[in-house]
């Protein structure tokens, strides 16, 4: 079945770029989707990507998806201290028909000042 | 406010008591999900409703938990005789469409099992 990894913390200093990597297992054709996650708060969604796309930039974030090695990270641009938060990477079960999301642990970026 | 919304945001329950957590999709949005985070782990796929028609109930435990989502008023997710291994929360995610569309999520509810 369907499996999406995920590095667990990652910590960066105010102003770095911060790189969150997770890779998926479904071989067919899929969106990607990249979630924030803030304590005690629901799932923000950031932005996605549909798997015959190799990149997408939106203002700080920038998504590259690397099909051949089934790789998905999400690149944040200078990190500031309110981006400190659990990210989510998730793939769409479209062979499935359904749509419904495989999730990741989560990656918890942590951002000192 | 035009998101999802959940409610309640927390609801504590004993050991044996009934839960029922409901949802209202965005304006627009027909199709909705329910997942379960428990501690220190990601979301977990529970059912996948349609207006009054479950889609795709894979992810749900056999017994005693339910899911509906009428004609008219919120998706329910019921959760019968509560155990201490329900303590999660649950998130609800609506969308526009089953495939090409993304899911937006409500706040959640913590469920908390005394």
């Amino acid at each position: 079945g369907e499996d999406v990894e995920q590095s667990l913390f990652l910590s960066v200093r105010e102003g770095d770029s911060s790189v969150i990597n997770c890779t998926y297992t479904d071989s067919s054709s899929t969106y990607l989707y990249w979630y924030k996650q803030e304590p005690g708060a629901g799932l923000q969604l950031l932005t996605y990507i549909f798997s015959n796309m190799d990149m997408k930039q939106d203002q700080r974030l920038t998504v590259l998806l690397n099909k051949k090695d089934k790789h998905l990270s999400l690149r944040i641009a200078d990190t500031q201290t309110g981006d400190s938060a659990i990210y989510f990477c998730a793939e769409s079960d479209i062979s499935g028909n359904t749509g419904k999301l495989i999730f990741g642990q989560g990656t918890t970026l942590q951002v000192k000042p | 406010n035009a998101g999802v919304m959940q409610n309640p945001r927390h609801l504590v329950r004993r050991r044996g008591q009934e839960a029922r957590l409901r949802c209202s999709p965005m304006k627009g949005h027909s199709h909705v999900y329910w997942y379960r985070q428990l501690p220190e782990e990601g979301l977990k796929f529970m059912v996948y409703l349609q207006k009054e028609n479950i889609i795709d109930e894979s992810g749900m435990p056999k017994e005693r938990f339910s899911a509906e989502f009428p004609k008219e008023g919120p998706s329910i997710l019921r959760i019968q005789q509560v155990v201490r291994g329900d303590s999660a929360a649950y998130f609800c995610a609506s969308s526009q469409g089953r495939l090409n569309q993304p899911q937006h999520f409500g706040d959640g509810t913590r469920l908390s099992i005394l």
